[in-house]
């Protein structure tokens, strides 16, 4: 079975900059997560799909991220202006549905530097 | 709200050495909770998981873990450490929407 794929791995962007990331979540996986984890700390869930909507977005900074799961499988998360403290490293995650008996895999993650 | 604590941020080990790392958390709720590693150049993956029942619980590659509900803690263990092991640890716990909040990780290092 294949993982949860992620792309790019890596980007180095200057500040005031765009960036987005894909994930392509497990197949048949109908919840997707992204995560955020800033050097030195766990993971931050930022936002939780469940199919095409979004079930918790309140860790998300809405003035500059956004997410979309538009048919409820790929998913991109977009900066927008891109800060110095977002640098760090962008977790994707799916689970069969989203009750708490199912594990989460992640993806391989996109290290983000912005400078 | 929710938290994680790991009280060791970096754990230096001989092989064959007994690991313990701890993990606090705060939940007002039923806990479920999680230890993942990362292997160095690779994804979290779960190490254990407990729901409910047995306090200790059995995961992969000989680690165990032990809910204590009266201390609110879930110390990760194993008896001999390889070289192998060298990874960062994450204990984690979810709520009832299976959003995941991590503690801040354990950097273990094993030295041959």
């Amino acid at each position: 079975e294949a993982g949860v794929a992620q792309s790019p791995r890596y980007k180095i962007i200057e500040k005031r900059q765009s960036v987005a990331f894909w994930c392509n979540p497990i197949s048949g996986h109908a919840t997707l997560y992204w995560y955020q984890q800033i050097l030195g700390q766990g993971p931050k869930l930022l936002i939780q799909f469940q199919n095409n909507g979004v079930v918790d977005d309140s860790q998300l900074p809405k003035d500059r991220f956004s997410a979309e799961r538009l048919k409820g499988v790929d998913s991109t998360l977009k900066i927008q202006p891109a800060k110095l403290e977002d640098s760090a490293v962008y977790l994707c995650a799916s689970s069969q549905n989203g009750q708490r008996s199912y594990e989460q895999y992640f993806g391989p993650g996109t290290r983000l530097t912005v400078t | 709200a929710q938290s994680v604590s790991q009280h060791n941020h970096h754990v230096i080990l001989s092989e064959a050495a007994s690991l313990e790392l701890g993990c606090n958390y705060s939940y007002g709720g039923t806990v479920n909770l999680f230890w993942y590693v990362q292997y160095p150049g690779q994804h979290l993956q779960l190490l254990l998981k407990y729901f409910s029942g047995d306090p200790l619980v059995k995961g992969i590659k000989g680690f165990e873990a032990e809910f204590i509900k009266s201390k609110f803690s879930f110390n990760l263990r194993k008896p001999s450490v390889q070289w192998s092991d060298t990874a960062e640890y994450f204990c984690a716990l979810n709520n009832a929407g299976n959003m995941l909040t991590f503690g801040g990780g354990t950097r273990l290092m094993v030295k041959p």
